[in-house]
């Protein structure tokens, strides 16, 4: 069973639009991040949670540890946030990063 | 800001070939680690690094992959004798306690 699991797999939105994504781990986590992954291969972190909320520009993540689920968020979403989103958990701060499957998002103009 | 590089940024190599990959860590930090992507799946763990010695590996690491830290500032990944299924992006990864984990931005290794 995969520890982290992301909804949905492929996800394609009008400019504009407010965008959710999800994941849902099932480990005990010291940190769960979000990272962006471009069709060039780069990985970009963006955000560290170990838990309520963080809001950096357009982007807003938040995660309920109790219920082992985080969301990441996107307002007015726009073309160049087209990437892959990858959620991804810690089961200690020193530990590797344990990667979901990550989220297709397209924005069309 | 401080960030990883990682290179070559592609390499292309013959089955059998031993491979070199180099990363250079952001310079205060600690602990190192390798990932690997396979083209259309996620992003696998294969090595963490601290204090000069491996601190975890995942059953992928085999006796064909080794680490090494030659100086104080590069962190290497050999392959030495690749196979086909070897073919995928190389991430490095370095972070001091407690903080997040900076990626590099990879190398694309393709194994003909």
């Amino acid at each position: 069973k995969n520890e982290v699991e992301q909804s949905p797999q492929n996800l394609t939105a009008q400019e504009g639009e407010f965008i959710t994504i999800n994941c849902s781990y099932s480990v005990g986590i010291s940190a769960l991040h979000w990272l962006q992954q471009h069709p060039g291969g780069g990985i970009v972190s963006l955000f560290m949670l170990s838990s309520g909320k963080k809001k950096h520009g357009r982007l807003i993540a938040t995660i309920n540890i109790q219920e082992k689920h985080s969301s990441l968020h996107i307002t007015a979403s726009h073309p160049r946030d087209s990437a892959v989103y990858i959620c991804a958990v810690q089961k200690t701060s020193y530990d590797k990063v344990i990667f979901g499957p990550g989220t297709s998002l397209s924005v069309i103009p | 800001e401080p960030e990883v590089t990682q290179t070559p940024s592609h390499q292309v190599t013959q089955m059998g070939q031993e491979v070199i990959l180099r990363c250079v860590p952001i310079s205060n930090h600690l602990y190192f680690y390798w990932y690997r992507q396979i083209l259309g799946q996620k992003v696998e763990f294969l090595v963490s690094f601290y204090n000069n010695e491996i601190s975890e590996k995942s059953e992928i690491f085999d006796d064909q992959f080794s680490v090494e830290r030659p100086d104080g500032s590069n962190f290497t990944l050999k392959i030495r004798s690749t196979k086909l299924e070897d073919s995928a992006m190389y991430f490095c990864a370095s972070m001091t306690s407690g903080e997040t984990q900076y990626f590099g931005p990879g190398t694309r290794l393709l194994v003909l």
